[in-house]
């Protein structure tokens, strides 16, 4: 069975930092790119990051580019989101999901990521 | 950047009925279009990719048409369990992925 399970979601002030993780389990992680999605309270979907299977390609939403960083330790099994210069309206659930097909095919339960000012 | 729009915002039906989503993309995506059923307090659930073809688990009642710019989803014989908010997603012109705004599906 897939699992994908998010850690490290918090309140944060403006400004700050918070590292977000993944694990899989269920199937062979290191074939699989990986996205990272979030929900705002109360609102839609938006994609906000994808990795290779490999780590050779990374992408970004312009909404976070130059302060969110993916990356993955296929030995570990995990991904991760580091994200920097938190704003308020990066608050939001974060989700992390299997890629596959160009969808996001299996999802976690996601963590909350609170940004106050 | 490809903007997907989906219409109504809410559909108000009950438990029996066809109900059918909509979705637009703001150029052509081909047959590049997914769409996510998401219920209160759950992560989204793929539903269908390809525009038509079922993820793994999900009932023949759900079913998808159209391309290019234009897609439907329908739901036939709506079950409670159907209550949800559907999303549509292009992954035609990518990055970003880009999903519509959700159409609420309520009692």
């Amino acid at each position: 069975e897939v699992q994908l399970v998010e850690s490290g979601g918090g309140l944060v002030q403006t400004g700050g930092s918070l590292r977000l993780s993944c694990e899989a389990s269920g199937f062979p992680f290191s074939f699989y790119p990986m996205n990272w999605v979030r929900q705002a309270p109360g609102k839609g979907l938006e994609w906000i990051s994808y990795i290779s299977s490999g780590s050779h390609d990374m992408y970004y939403a312009d909404s976070v580019k130059g302060r969110f960083t993916v990356s993955r330790d296929n030995a570990k099994n995990s991904v991760h989101l580091q994200m920097n210069s938190l704003r308020v309206e990066d608050t939001a659930v974060y989700y992390c999901a299997r890629y596959g097909g160009g969808n996001s095919v299996y999802w976690g339960q996601g963590t909350l990521v609170t940004v106050s000012s | 950047e490809i903007v997907m729009t989906q219409s109504p915002a809410t559909l108000s039906v009950s438990p029996g009925e066809t109900v059918t989503l909509s979705c637009r993309a703001s150029q052509s995506i081909s047959n590049n279009l997914a769409w996510y059923q998401q219920k209160p307090g759950q992560a989204p659930r793929l539903l269908m990719s390809g525009v038509s073809i079922r993820a793994t688990g999900i009932p023949a009642r759900f079913s998808g048409s159209g391309s290019g710019t234009e897609f439907t989803l329908t739901i036939s014989s709506l079950q409670s369990e159907d209550f949800a908010i559907y999303y549509c997603q292009q992954s035609f012109h990518w990055p970003p992925w880009t999903f519509g705004q959700g159409t609420k599906v309520e009692i």
